[in-house]
């Protein structure tokens, strides 16, 4: 079954930085696609960034764009969210999501990491 | 950037009935549109893509329909399960992709 699992959550002072990972199992990784979405505490859905299967194309959100970088490993089955010059608003969980096949939906979510901004 | 707006914020409900929610696009999405379900401390889960396409495992009383910019999910007899939060995501013009800000399905 397919399974995602983010880690490297934590607190993090503004202006710092930090690396997100997702493992990835249970499908071919380097067929898909993968997003980076997160969720404020108690508010919606945003889209952060995703990048194609083989890393060929990548796009990010204005809000973080020039400070965060998306990245793969496809012979590790891993998925990376690099992020730099935090800021209080960039305080969320991060969730990483499988792109349904043939398509541009995320189908199956990670259990997401928190990341917390804060001096 | 395609807004989307969900309507209502939050939906009162009584098991067993039929509930309504409602997506609304700036512009036309075709019938690139998902719906997502949502449980306190839970990552969303699929429910509906292609604006009408149940994902797999999906029960039947969730069914999806509408194109272009007016979108409805249906519920149609509410479990104790359904209580959550639901989302509307548009995947047909991009970057970025954009999610509706939620309603709420509440027990009455």
């Amino acid at each position: 079954q397919v399974q995602l699992v983010e880690s490297g959550g934590g607190v993090v002072q503004p202006g710092r930085s930090l690396r997100l990972s997702c493992a990835a199992s249970g499908f071919i990784f380097s067929s898909y696609g993968m997003h980076w979405v997160r969720q404020a505490p108690g508010k919606g859905l945003e889209w952060v960034t995703v990048t194609w299967h083989d890393g060929s194309n990548k796009y990010y959100a204005d809000s973080v764009k020039g400070r965060f970088t998306i990245s793969r490993d496809n012979s590790k089955n891993m998925l990376y969210l690099q992020m730099n010059s935090l800021r209080a608003e960039d305080t969320a969980v991060y969730y990483c999501a499988r792109i349904g096949s043939g398509s541009y939906y995320p189908d199956y979510w990670g259990q997401g990491t928190l990341v917390t901004v804060s001096s | 950037e395609i807004v989307m707006t969900q309507s209502p914020a939050t939906l009162s409900v009584s098991p067993g009935e039929r509930a309504t929610l409602s997506c609304r696009a700036s512009q036309s999405v075709s019938s690139n549109l998902a719906w997502y379900q949502q449980k306190p401390g839970q990552a969303p889960r699929l429910l509906i893509y292609g604006a009408s396409t149940r994902a797999t495992g999906i029960p039947a009383r969730f069914s999806g329909s509408g194109s272009g910019t007016e979108f409805t999910l249906t519920i149609s007899s509410l479990q104790s399960e359904d209580f959550a939060v639901y989302y509307c995501h548009q995947y047909n013009n991009w970057p970025p992709w954009t999610f509706g800000q939620g309603t709420k399905v509440e027990i009455k």
